[in-house]
Formats: structure tokens, C-alpha cells, sequence
């Protein structure tokens, strides 16, 4: 898997947008870079993935840099149930399946 | 959207005993599904990887013989902690996948918190 950096936390206001950076310089051509969260004491929910073209759907919208290197999820008007761990994964697609490795996240705080 | 369900959400049970988590996946096939373990304030740990009708795949540093999985339909895992200890004790999570693509969607189980005296 292409190591992922995010960092550990961040705040943002309630009704205002809500950009998580995640770095992976060692992504390679073919790992796509996906996005998870997970509120407190569930399990975590897709949010959306990319392999080199900005995404959006109803969650989020995920922007990656034309060198791929880094990425940017975007909650464009976070609410307090936004408040989560946000992981962000780009697995191997040589390792074998769906095979995901979580770091450590960012934990979003979204204050009223 | 895929819905997968834990059973039970929440376990107490004394040192020594087993316990057995279930994992369904209420309405796809899941052909791939992974059981992670999660300590808190801790990331997610994968635990095994297992595919339907076939013996599961253990991540390296997790007991075999101490965490049985079995995939015996697709809809259907489970998680046995044989001989539990409060070492143990942790938040339990599966996910279920429709197969080996180029797309890792996984859809989480709401994890099941296992307490052990």
C-alpha cells in the first residue's frame, strides 16, 4: 500500500466547507486513493474513492493533485454528525482482494 | 445502500470462555469478508481476510487457533475468540466486499465490543 500522511486533527465550523489533506508521494500509477470515517464507537463508512480525476458524489468531493502525490476531501457545509475519524487509504493492487490498512486519521471536529 | 450487521453489538463474558461474533451481509453476496480488531483510541488492526468456502487468511502476529473464522455462505462469518482473556477485550469489526476488484469499497458491520472479566 502507498503510505498515506494525514494529520491528526482538525476543527472546522459547522456550515462551513471542510478540507482533510492526505499526502501519498509513493503512490503508484494504478492505486486508486479512497476515503473512510468512522464516528465514534461504529464502523466505518465509504465516503468515495479516485484514481486520478476529481470525484464528487452526495458525501463529498475528493480532489487530487495532477501529480497524484496528495489529495484534499472536501465536506463542503460539515455538520456536527460530520464529526469523525477520517481515514484516507490507498491499498496495493497487487496485495491480494479489497485489502484495506487504516492509519491513523484525522479526527474532524466540527463545532457548533 | 449494502447494509452488513454484527451480532451481538455488545459481549461480556468471564476469562476462559468463547465467544462468537456473527457477520452478515444483509442484502448483496459477499464473496470477501475481513475481520479487523480495534483498541481504543487506536486505528483499525486486519485481522484475517476470508473468502467464502475457503480457509481464511490470518495477518501476521494473529493466533490461528485463537481467532476462528469461518465463511461458510455469502452472506454469512463468523468470528470464534476461543479461550478469551481480558487481553482480549476490544471493539470487533467485520467488512464485506464483493470480490477481488480494482474498486476496495468495503462495507463495515457497526462492530461488536467484547468485553472480557
Amino acid at each position: 500500500d502507498a503510505k498515506t500522511t494525514q494529520p491528526p486533527s482538525m476543527d472546522c465550523a459547522e456550515g462551513r466547507a471542510a478540507n482533510l489533506p492526505c499526502n501519498h508521494s509513493t503512490i503508484s500509477g494504478n492505486e486508486y486513493v479512497y476515503w473512510y470515517r468512522q464516528i465514534h464507537s461504529q464502523g466505518p463508512q465509504y465516503i468515495i474513492h479516485g484514481l486520478k480525476n476529481n470525484e464528487t458524489n452526495e458525501m463529498a468531493s475528493l480532489i487530487i493533485t495532477e501529480d497524484r502525490k496528495s489529495s484534499t476531501l472536501i465536506l463542503p457545509h460539515a455538520t456536527l454528525r460530520d464529526t469523525a475519524v477520517y481515514y484516507c487509504i490507498s491499498p496495493s493492487q497487487e496485495t491480494s482482494g479489497s485489502r484495506l490498512t487504516f492509519g491513523e486519521g484525522t479526527q474532524l471536529t466540527v463545532n457548533p | 445502500g449494502a447494509v452488513v450487521s454484527q451480532h451481538p453489538s455488545r459481549v461480556i463474558c468471564k476469562s476462559g470462555t468463547s465467544v462468537k461474533i456473527e457477520c452478515r451481509s444483509l442484502d448483496f453476496q459477499a464473496t470477501t469478508m475481513f475481520w479487523y480488531r480495534q483498541f481504543p483510541k487506536k486505528s483499525l488492526m486486519l485481522m484475517a481476510t476470508s473468502n467464502e468456502g475457503s480457509k481464511a487468511t490470518y495477518e501476521q502476529g494473529v493466533e490461528k487457533d485463537k481467532f476462528l473464522i469461518n465463511h461458510a455462505s455469502l452472506t454469512l462469518s463468523t468470528l470464534t475468540v476461543t479461550s478469551a482473556h481480558p487481553e482480549d477485550s476490544s471493539f470487533y469489526i467485520c467488512s464485506a466486499s464483493t470480490g477481488p476488484t480494482s474498486y476496495n469499497e468495503q462495507f463495515f458491520g457497526p462492530g461488536t465490543r467484547l468485553t472480557v472479566l
